[in-house]
């Protein structure tokens, strides 16, 4: 079956700080990838998505970046965290038959 | 105006009773409709999708209304652990264009 990892699932960083979020998912090849942000009181976001290793759309511009290192992982990054970047981060695909996503467990991200 | 607009809630409902929630979406090329729950600091997760001939699922009726552009979600005989945020998502373009509502939230009291 098709299961999404990501870690952490908390993280509590200061401004400025760097921020690395990883994304690995199983019992799939070579599927698009995406990236949300959920901020508070707002909707979900898409951030990032991708379809193959080394390629990476871009949605929204910000100080935040992924990459695409191996088939089935998917990394958040950003080299200074900003106050804004705080919110709920998801790591999705499509799901079988349909053309919508299937979310991992994501990761809760509080800057200080 | 938003892609796809939600009355954010909260609804509050005691148990036993029906409640629903519409959805607008401004795309008229929208092509796929789904309905998602998302419980506090969890992930969204697929509720059902919506069909223009509807679609019912136990006490969950999902209907979809193109020409006035939105879709609504009808839940029967609410519990307390329908309480969640329900997510009304549009696709058009497949896999790169999901779009999510912000979302309603529901709460059932006892």
């Amino acid at each position: 079956s098709q299961t999404i990892h990501q870690w952490p699932a908390t993280l509590v960083q200061p401004v400025g700080s760097p921020l690395s979020l990883e994304c690995t998912v199983e019992g799939t090849s070579n599927p698009n990838l995406y990236w949300y942000r959920q901020a508070a009181g707002r909707g979900l976001q898409l951030l990032f998505y991708s379809v193959g290793i080394g390629q990476i759309s871009s949605e929204v511009p910000q100080n935040l970046s992924a990459s695409r290192p191996q088939d089935r992982q998917f990394i958040l990054s950003s080299k200074k965290l900003l106050l804004s970047d705080s919110g709920f981060y998801l790591c999705a695909f499509p799901l079988r038959s349909t053309d919508t996503q299937y979310f991992g467990p994501g990761t809760r991200l509080t800057v200080l | 105006r938003k892609e796809v607009e939600q009355d954010p809630g909260p609804f509050n409902v005691p148990e036993g009773a029906t409640v629903a929630f519409n959805c607008t979406y401004s795309n008229s090329a929208s092509q796929s409709f789904f309905w998602y729950r998302q419980d506090c600091r969890k992930e969204p997760k697929l509720l059902m999708s919506v069909y223009s001939s509807g679609n019912e699922d136990g006490r969950f009726t999902a209907q979809l209304n193109r020409a006035s552009q939105y879709i609504s979600l009808l839940i029967r005989d609410s519990k307390l652990s329908d309480s969640a945020t329900y997510l009304c998502v549009v696709t058009s373009g497949g896999y790169q264009k999901v779009t999510f509502g912000i979302g309603t939230k529901l709460q059932v009291i006892p």
